[in-house]
């Protein structure tokens, strides 16, 4: 009964590859968000969708591309990985957002690029 | 942008109530005050929030001062198991209403 799903939970790959990381939630919310925790465990968001619309975009280089094929999804693709990008990734979703909006995390997906 | 100051660590005895401590001396009158916990290698946990009023709820209470300038994240009898990461996080409107984490409040329940 996840609410907030991931997979995988751990990824391990070479810089340049291309990567995906999958994110469903069973909540019935209308926005979903991807957050990414360095190493030194600051927690910053990178997008954040609204009923399959990208409504932030913070500044992430564009080798990220968020994709939403439908509410309950949100799924994040890497390309040409590089050595910077090795992190834990946390999806995110909420109702809808607003000044009194509860977002709910999943448990994260470790990417170590080697 | 966290808006907000809290300690980097904080000791409490198992059993006995954690008083955690966050500062928003800038917080407008709209924003709201919340507090997540992130227990290592998993997903930052949702605990509780607030606007002006005290709130309490099954894990924690939350005190706000009048002037809503600070607030107090109570847990009433902390176990191991509360030993986590604490953020407290204000909501700005500013910021397209995200939430923005700080470096939040190492705590550790001491058995």
């Amino acid at each position: 009964d996840t609410a907030v799903s991931q997979t995988p939970k751990y990824l391990v790959t070479q810089m340049g590859n291309d990567k995906s990381i999958k994110c469903e939630q069973n909540l019935g919310h209308d926005t979903m968000y991807w957050y990414k925790q360095d190493s030194k465990k600051f927690l910053k968001i990178m997008f954040s969708y609204n009923n399959k619309e990208l409504i932030i975009n913070e500044t992430v280089p564009n080798r990220f591309s968020p994709k939403s094929p439908d509410k309950a999804h949100l799924n994040l693709h890497i390309n040409s990985l590089e050595l910077g990008d090795s992190a834990v990734y946390f999806c995110a979703s909420s109702q809808a957002p607003g000044r009194e909006e509860t977002q709910y995390f999943g448990p994260g997906t470790r990417l170590l690029v080697l | 942008d966290a808006k907000t100051t809290q300690p980097p660590s904080m000791d409490c005895a198992e059993g006995r109530a954690a008083n955690l401590p966050c500062n928003h001396s800038t917080i407008s009158g709209n924003e709201y005050v919340y507090w997540y916990r992130q227990i290592h290698s998993q997903g930052p946990q949702y605990i509780i929030h607030g606007l002006k009023n005290n709130e309490t709820n099954e894990m924690a209470s939350l005190i706000i001062t009048e002037d809503r300038k600070s607030s107090t994240l109570i847990l009433p009898h902390a176990t191991l198991r509360d030993t986590a990461v604490y953020y407290c996080i204000v909501r700005s409107s500013n910021t397209g209403n995200q939430f923005y984490f700080g470096t939040g409040t190492s705590l550790t329940v001491i058995p």
